[in-house]
């Protein structure tokens, strides 16, 4: 079973554009998480997506948005990038049940703010 | 609210010794915690979780966590340390059975001297 998959790797922008970030969650998965992995700040959390609605969203400006696909598919969108935007961004995706979800992190896109 | 400090951002240990990673929760409801580790350019790998059905866990690589309420612990532990061991520790604490919105502790690198 393929794991999450997150696209692109690496990228790198420029200050004031923006960037659209992809992550394929695990064949059957619904919920996927987004988070941004900085060493100042750590782990953050940026939102959380459920059979295409919002379900949770953390602490960041309006810059930073997603959405999620009738196939759960995501994407996050950051504009009007600054230098502080860089990061790991990661996303998660878990499959509901009963008891406490597993969350399965994808690899990571490494965003650079130059 | 709830919170996570991880004790020492920096564990360094000789192979074949004990490994503790320090993880203290702050939480107004009964916590899920978990621990993840990251090797270096990948995403989080889930270790073990505590679901309230035991309070020692048993994870992944012979890793495993008390859950101490009275001391509102949660620390990561393995009797005898291997040099792929070497990765940074993060410890996490959900709100409810959602693991998909979490709060992360800062993280612990742990070092393993040959």
């Amino acid at each position: 079973k393929a794991g999450v998959t997150q696209t692109p790797r690496y990228l790198i922008k420029t200050r004031g554009q923006q960037v659209t970030l992809s992550c394929s969650p695990i064949s059957g998965h619904r919920s996927v998480s987004w988070y941004q992995q900085t060493p100042g700040q750590g782990l953050q959390f940026l939102f959380e997506y459920f059979s295409e609605t919002q379900r949770n969203k953390g602490n960041f400006p309006g810059r930073f948005s997603g959405r999620q696909f009738s196939n759960s598919r995501s994407e996050m969108n950051v504009s009007t990038l600054e230098l502080g935007d860089s990061a790991l961004y990661l996303c998660a995706s878990s499959l509901e049940g009963t008891g406490v979800n597993t969350i399965y992190f994808g690899e990571g896109s490494w965003l650079t703010v130059v | 609210a709830q919170s996570v400090t991880q004790l020492g951002s920096h564990v360094s240990v000789s192979e074949g010794a004990l490994v503790l990673l320090r993880c203290n929760y702050s939480s107004s409801v009964p916590p899920y915690l978990f621990w993840y580790v990251q090797y270096p350019n990948q995403g989080l790998q889930l270790l073990l979780k505590y679901t309230s059905a035991a309070t020692l866990v048993k994870g992944i690589n012979g890793f495993e966590a008390e859950f101490k309420k009275s001391e509102t612990s949660f620390h990561l532990t393995k009797p005898s340390a291997h040099m792929s061991d070497a990765a940074e520790y993060f410890c996490a604490v959900s709100e409810g059975a959602n693991a998909g919105k979490s709060t992360f502790g800062d993280g612990t690198t742990l070092t393993v001297k040959p």
